[in-house]
């Protein structure tokens, strides 16, 4: 079965300084996809990236790029310059390629500070 | 372009109560979640449907919990009876993938926050 790691429940970030949420995965599949996901405190979930297994770069989107080390099983999400607005919980899942267990880990929550 | 649509957004029950809640996904697309989010908690696959059949229900718990996803467009979750412990947000989403698999993005609907007591 996948599982998803998220060792850090809260993170404190000053404004304007870059962060990173980590995220460990445990799967026997060679082929899988990778996601983080943000939800503010009015509880929508907003895509921020997605990375597959297969994918030779890194995946960048904005602010957002997700530093993959597949040998470690690590998608560590980075973000640059956070901002008031980033404030939030961070959740990291992960799918196979069958498109089952598509699975979530238990979040980071990210406070910003002016 | 409109999102995935749920309703009711608040609901109320007593335990041994049922409840139903509604997901309309985006127009077009394929695979529907149905996810149960705990307070504090990540959220939980209940059950995905591809088109109008069912590609995981594992971790549905089939005694009290049922969906159904009709002509693979709109879906409706039920609980009967309710549970304290199912006091919960639950969450649906959808994906333009039509191969189980190769998802890339999921889009998810508001919620609808369910509190038994």
């Amino acid at each position: 079965a996948q599982k998803i790691t998220q060792t850090q429940p809260g993170m404190f970030v000053q404004e304007k300084e870059a962060v990173t949420l980590d995220c460990t995965y445990d799967t026997s599949d060679p082929s899988y996809g990778l996601f983080w996901y943000k939800q503010p405190s009015s509880g929508e979930m907003i895509f921020l990236i997605y990375q597959g297994s297969y994918d030779q770069q890194n995946a960048t989107e904005g602010r957002y790029s997700l530093n993959f080390q597949k040998a470690r099983k690590s998608a560590n999400l980075v973000i640059s310059a956070s901002q008031l607005g980033d404030s939030a919980m961070y959740f990291c899942a992960m799918r196979d390629n069958y498109g089952q267990n598509f699975v979530f880990g238990p979040g980071t929550r990210l406070s910003v500070l002016p | 372009e409109a999102g995935v649509a749920q309703s009711p957004r608040y609901k109320i029950i007593e335990k041994r109560q049922s409840v139903a809640f509604w997901c309309n996904p985006i127009s077009g697309h394929a695979t529907l979640y149905w996810y149960q989010q705990i307070l504090g908690q990540g959220p939980k696959l209940l059950i995905q449907f591809q088109n109008n059949g069912v590609v995981d229900d594992s971790q549905l718990p089939k005694d009290r919990f049922s969906a159904e996803r009709l002509k693979g467009v709109d879906s409706t979750l039920k609980i009967q009876p309710a549970k304290l412990e199912d006091s919960a947000v639950y969450l649906c989403a959808s994906s333009l993938a039509t191969f189980v698999g190769t998802e890339k993005k999921l889009f998810f609907g508001s919620g609808t926050q369910l509190s038994v007591l």
